[in-house]
């Protein structure tokens, strides 16, 4: 079976504040793909990164940057010197062989506020 | 270029009544997904569209069905509505069935079930 855990419900921080925003993983796949989308107060997913398994090289993106390891099953997120802009709610997602690549498994996602 | 659109924005039905729910792809898209989000949570898959078929399904009764147009536009239709079926549903597309190509969503239709 699939699964995506994104045990942080809720963060708070301040603006300027660096935040991690965590993805832990579950899959017999050997070949998968991974992905963090943000959902802003409008409803819309916003696609912003997808990683395949073999591909170990963290990602940098102007103020957001990911770090994937296998050996712990994670893919972390992490945003520099947030902005107000940035609150939303984000998800990390999984995309495998056995569910045909044709399905997205969500997280529950983490809620991100950011105050001015 | 016109993104993923979805009609109608919001919905209010009754228990026992059936709802149609209307997606058209991004431009030069071919394949259409569709997800339910309740409240909370994150999206869970429901089925996919391609060439006019669905190719996967997700852990969804028969109550709720779909259908691709030719021009592969979709519908989401759901029926003998239950109080858990209100939630934000998600239409998403993608250039071809496969985890290289990013799906694209559209804003969503909330539907509350009365």
């Amino acid at each position: 079976a699939q699964k995506v855990t994104q045990a942080q419900t809720e963060i708070s921080v301040v603006e300027k504040e660096d935040v991690t925003l965590d993805c832990v993983y579950e899959t017999r796949d050997t070949t998968y793909y991974l992905f963090w989308y943000k959902q802003p107060p409008s409803g819309e997913l916003v696609f912003l990164i997808r990683r395949n398994s073999f591909d170990e090289q963290n990602e940098i993106s102007g103020r957001y940057s990911w770090n994937f390891q296998k050996s712990t099953s994670s893919f972390n997120f992490t945003i520099t010197a947030s902005q107000v802009v940035d609150s939303a709610v984000y998800f990390c997602a999984l995309n495998g062989l056995s569910g045909g690549y044709n399905k997205l498994i969500f997280g529950a996602g983490t809620r991100l506020a950011v105050h001015p | 270029d016109a993104g993923v659109t979805q009609s109608p924005t919001h919905l209010i039905k009754t228990r026992g009544q059936q709802v149609t729910l209307r997606c058209s792809p991004k431009s030069g898209h071919d394949t259409v997904s569709w997800y339910q989000q309740a409240l909370g949570q994150g999206p869970q898959f429901i089925f996919q569209y391609y060439e006019e078929e669905e190719r996967q399904r997700g852990n969804f009764p028969d109550r709720f069905s779909g259908h691709q147009y030719p021009n592969y536009s979709s519908e989401l239709n759901v029926n003998a509505l239950l109080l858990g079926d209100s939630a934000l549903y998600l239409c998403a597309s993608s250039l071809v069935a496969g985890p290289t190509y990013e799906q694209y969503f559209g804003p969503g239709t909330r539907l509350t079930v009365t």
